[in-house]
């Protein structure tokens, strides 16, 4: 069985801090799936990078980064000089291609809150 | 492109009440999920379909959870009789094919019971 842990349940950053939410992973399968997800207070998640663990490239995109490391098992996200907009929970999740009944896995979410 | 579409938005009841729950997915997706989320933990699945035959419904408390998608496009999940700890907010997922592609979820049916 897979297992998603994110330590940091909540964070608060002022505006335009850079910030770090962590990711670490537990699964015996060798080809998985990684991913970010975000939910706003709106509550519809939603999407944000999938990765597999074949391509350890770190990703950025506009002021979102992703850092996987297999050596560790993190797949950790950053944000950088952060918005009040970017306020919500992410999720960080897995999914193994190996065994016949996969699921995705959700860690417990780390809420961010960002201030003005 | 219209989004997935879930209904109702918030429910209240008392235990050992009925309530159902449902879903439309985006056009042209095969998958359909119903995930659970408790306040303050992640997502839990409750029940794939592809289509409409169950993929996954290992997590399900089949005593009193049930779910159908009888013409392969909208969803219903019910729970009969509900208990306090069914009270969270339950989210409807659809992806086009399944596995490990990216999910659109709804905004969720945030259930009380009381």
């Amino acid at each position: 069985a897979q297992k998603v842990t994110q330590a940091q349940t909540e964070i608060s950053v002022v505006e335009k801090e850079d910030v770090t939410l962590d990711c670490v992973y537990e699964t015996r399968d060798t080809t998985y799936y990684l991913f970010w997800y975000k939910q706003p207070p709106s509550g519809e998640l939603v999407f944000l990078i999938r990765r597999n663990s074949f391509d350890e490239q770190n990703e950025i995109s506009g002021r979102y980064s992703w850092n996987f490391q297999k050596s560790t098992s993190s797949f950790n996200f950053t944000i950088t000089a952060s918005q009040v907009v970017d306020s919500a929970v992410y999720f960080c999740a897995l999914i193994p291609l190996n065994n016949a009944g996969n699921m995705l896995t959700f860690g417990g979410g780390t809420r961010l809150m960002v201030k003005p | 492109e219209a989004g997935v579409a879930q209904s109702p938005r918030y429910k209240i009841i008392e235990k050992r009440q009925s309530v159902a729950f449902w879903c439309n997915p985006i056009s042209g997706h095969a998958t359909l999920y119903w995930y659970q989320q408790i306040l303050g933990q992640g997502p839990k699945l409750l029940i794939q379909f592809q289509n409409n035959g169950v993929v996954d419904d290992s997590q399900l408390p089949k005593d009193r959870f049930s779910a159908e998608r009888l013409k392969g496009v909208d969803s219903t999940l019910k729970i009969q009789p509900a208990k306090l700890e069914d009270s969270a907010v339950y989210l409807c997922a659809s992806s086009f094919i399944g596995g490990n592609e990216k999910l659109f979820f709804g905004s969720g049916t945030q259930l009380s019971v009381l």
